[in-house]
């Protein structure tokens, strides 16, 4: 079965700092999900990648698929108190990108510092 | 209102009794998804259903019933709970293959005592 490991587990930043949750998998990655989520609350979808070297941003949050498919990373630039949460990475099970049956990692929890 | 909704948000219940957790979506999407979050597990996959009438295991199933009568509903059932079946439970649902995004419900957080 697929394993996904997140680093790091927690993380605590100040108000404008950048900063960055790696997410590695013990397979090839078909699709990897990125989802943030607020204490008590359910889970945001953020973004998808599938292809190698595949780059993907949105508003100050960017996520990247290495080329051999089995690390991402997410990236947040100039972190604001909206960006605290629980990120967590998930991976498709399957070849070709289906969205069932998801394996998630642990998460990173993220506190930002005003 | 539109959306994904789960009831109760909280419940304690005594080891041994039945519990019943509801899930329903408004957007007659078809796959249909059940977690559970624990510190330190994070989220696994409880059950899950392509459509109404087909449900599967996921990897940790066993002590839930699940049934998917009408593709609104997803109701998961501990038929004899137990102390290791607190935690959060997650419902999620998503469109056809395809469609990347799953859309999560709030969640119920239920306590075995």
């Amino acid at each position: 079965s697929q394993e996904l490991e997140q680093s790091p587990q927690s993380l605590i930043v100040q108000e404008g700092k950048n900063l960055t949750i790696n997410c590695t998998s013990s397979k090839t990655l078909y699709g990897l999900y990125w989802y943030k989520q607020k204490y008590g609350e359910g889970l945001i979808f953020l973004m998808m990648l599938q292809k190698g070297g595949e780059e993907k941003s949105h508003e100050k949050i960017t996520a990247k698929l290495d080329e051999k498919k089995q690390q991402s990373s997410l990236h947040i630039t100039a972190s604001q108190p909206s960006h605290a949460g629980i990120y967590l990475c998930g991976a498709d099970g399957g070849s070709g990108g289906s969205n069932y049956k998801l394996t998630f990692g642990k998460g990173t929890l993220l506190t930002v510092n005003p | 209102d539109a959306g994904i909704t789960q009831s109760p948000r909280y419940k304690i219940t005594e080891t041994g009794r039945q519990v019943t957790l509801m899930c329903h979506q408004t957007w007659s999407h078809s796959y249909m998804f059940w977690y559970r979050q624990d510190l330190g597990h994070g989220l696994r996959l409880i059950y899950y259903s392509a459509a109404a009438d087909i449900t599967d295991k996921g990897e940790v199933p066993d002590g839930y019933v699940v049934s998917r009568s009408k593709t609104e509903n997803f109701p998961l059932t501990l038929e004899s709970a137990t102390r290791s079946q607190t935690s959060v439970y997650f419902c999620a649902s998503t469109g056809p293959l395809g469609s990347y995004e799953q859309y999560f419900g709030p969640g119920t957080r239920l306590t075995v005592t």
